[in-house]
């Protein structure tokens, strides 16, 4: 199993602010790393797909980058929506596995 | 409208069993594949189980392996999971969701069922 790795686990923030959430992967998974953004009480919502690939309907301040191990999610200049819980998940290779989470609060 | 609706969820005692159903509309839901996942209380998310396009192909995480099944209805649009065997580390909010398979992504989630397993 693909073992995953984000940090970090929480984090606070101001509005403006440029934020950066890493994901690593105890094994290649490619570019096949997605990132989802959840909201308490919601489910989780598609904000990247493919490493770096913008899921339609996602503001542009929300980026992705990476492949191989190592993976980057950034959002540039915070907004008040954008205080929540994002994950990294990679679907390379069964079973699919999840990041523990990154928790974003205001500052 | 594009959407998912799960239904089925609520509190069962340990050892018992509940049939989680999930509706699709808004897509040609025989194109994809389709995946339970679960989500404890203040924890992380985790897939359950998913299901081939056509129901050929099934796959479970360890944990669930021969007490829940996943099944499908391509003419009644709609997704099931079986949970037999209860236990109480099952508790979760249950999402059913779709993708296209590996090396793709779940684009498409339910609001999710919770499913409370105590005595």
């Amino acid at each position: 199993d693909i073992q995953m790795t984000q940090s970090p686990s929480s984090l606070s923030a101001s509005v403006g602010d440029r934020v950066t959430i890493t994901c690593r992967t105890s094994q290649s998974a490619s570019i096949y790393l997605n990132w989802y953004q959840q909201k308490p009480g919601k489910a989780p919502n598609l904000l990247i797909y493919a490493a770096s690939s913008l899921q339609s309907g996602v503001p542009s301040r929300f980026s992705g980058s990476g492949s191989g191990t190592d993976f980057t999610l950034t959002i540039s200049g915070l907004q008040p929506e954008d205080f929540a819980t994002y994950y990294c998940q990679q679907s390379y290779s069964a079973p699919l596995t999840f990041g523990g989470g990154t928790k974003v609060e205001i500052k | 409208e594009v959407q998912l609706v799960e239904s089925g969820g609520g509190l069962v005692q340990p050892g018992g069993s509940l049939r989680l159903s999930c509706a699709a509309s808004g897509f040609t839901f025989g194109n994809y594949w389709m995946t339970w996942l679960r989500q404890a209380p203040g924890k992380g998310l985790e897939g359950v189980a998913s299901i081939k396009r056509d129901g050929s192909e099934k796959y479970y995480v360890d944990s669930v392996k021969g007490r829940f099944t996943i099944s499908r209805d391509n003419a009644k649009n709609s997704v099931y999971l079986q949970m037999n065997n209860l236990r109480a580390e099952d508790t979760a909010v249950y999402y059913c969701a779709k993708w296209r398979g590996l090396q793709s992504e779940f684009d498409l989630w339910g609001q999710g069922t919770l499913v409370t397993v105590s005595s």
